[in-house]
């Protein structure tokens, strides 16, 4: 079955890069998501690539998806205190019709020093 | 703001309460979920309704029980909880492959 693995934590200083990192083990076509918690929240999503992409980026988030390690990371550009929070890497196969389960990881808590 | 919307935010209910929690979604989308989350952990998926059916149950005790009276609202509907299933409950939809939308949760305390 899917498996996802994350660090559980990372501690970045206000204005620099922070980089989350994920692995998952599905050798299928994939959707790999990234999706942030608040404290008292539901999950956000912020972003999404499909397993034949290499790399997206939005604003300050860029995901880089390696295949062959089935490695994905998510970079945050000039981390700010607001993105202080856990963020889940989830990875789903790309079936068609009815619903879908993704499988998470644990979630890195990011913490962003003043 | 999210377009997933939970009811109530918070809930208190002791073992012997009957309460309900509702999750309302106007996307069009065709699954509906319902997961439980503990703190620092991830969600843990409860049941999926896919077509306002119920399509999976993953083992959940009889003391919760979901219902879908239409594509845009999920219930579920508590009885006798213990301590141990106060958590954050989270409703979620989706299309197909694309991704979960997720409501902000009710915070329920069980005491």
């Amino acid at each position: 079955g899917e498996d996802v693995e994350q660090s559980l934590f990372l501690s970045v200083r206000e204005g620099d890069s922070s980089v989350i990192n994920c692995t998952y083990t599905d050798s299928s076509s994939t959707y790999l998501y990234w999706y942030k918690q608040e404290p008292g929240a539901g999950l956000q999503l912020l972003t999404y690539i499909f397993s034949n992409m290499d790399m997206k980026q939005d604003q300050r988030l860029t995901v880089l998806l390696n295949k062959k390690d089935k490695h994905l990371s998510l970079r945050i550009a000039d981390t700010q205190t607001g993105d202080s929070a856990i963020y889940f890497c989830a990875e789903s196969p790309a079936a068609s019709g009815g619903s879908y389960i993704p499988t998470f990881g644990r979630g890195t808590s990011l913490i962003v020093h003043p | 703001d999210t377009e997933v919307t939970q009811t109530p935010k918070h809930l208190v209910m002791g073992m012997t309460n009957k309460k309900s929690l509702k999750c309302e979604q106007h996307m069009g989308h065709r699954a509906m979920y319902w997961y439980k989350q503990k703190a620092k952990k991830p969600p843990e998926l409860m049941f999926v309704y896919s077509y306002e059916k119920l399509s999976i149950n993953e083992s959940v005790p009889s003391r919760f029980s979901p219902e879908c009276p239409n594509s845009s609202l999920l219930n579920l509907h508590l009885h006798a909880l213990q301590p141990e299933d106060s958590a954050l409950y989270l409703c979620a939809s989706g299309q197909e492959a694309r991704a979960l939308h997720f409501g902000n949760g009710t915070r329920l305390t069980v005491t």
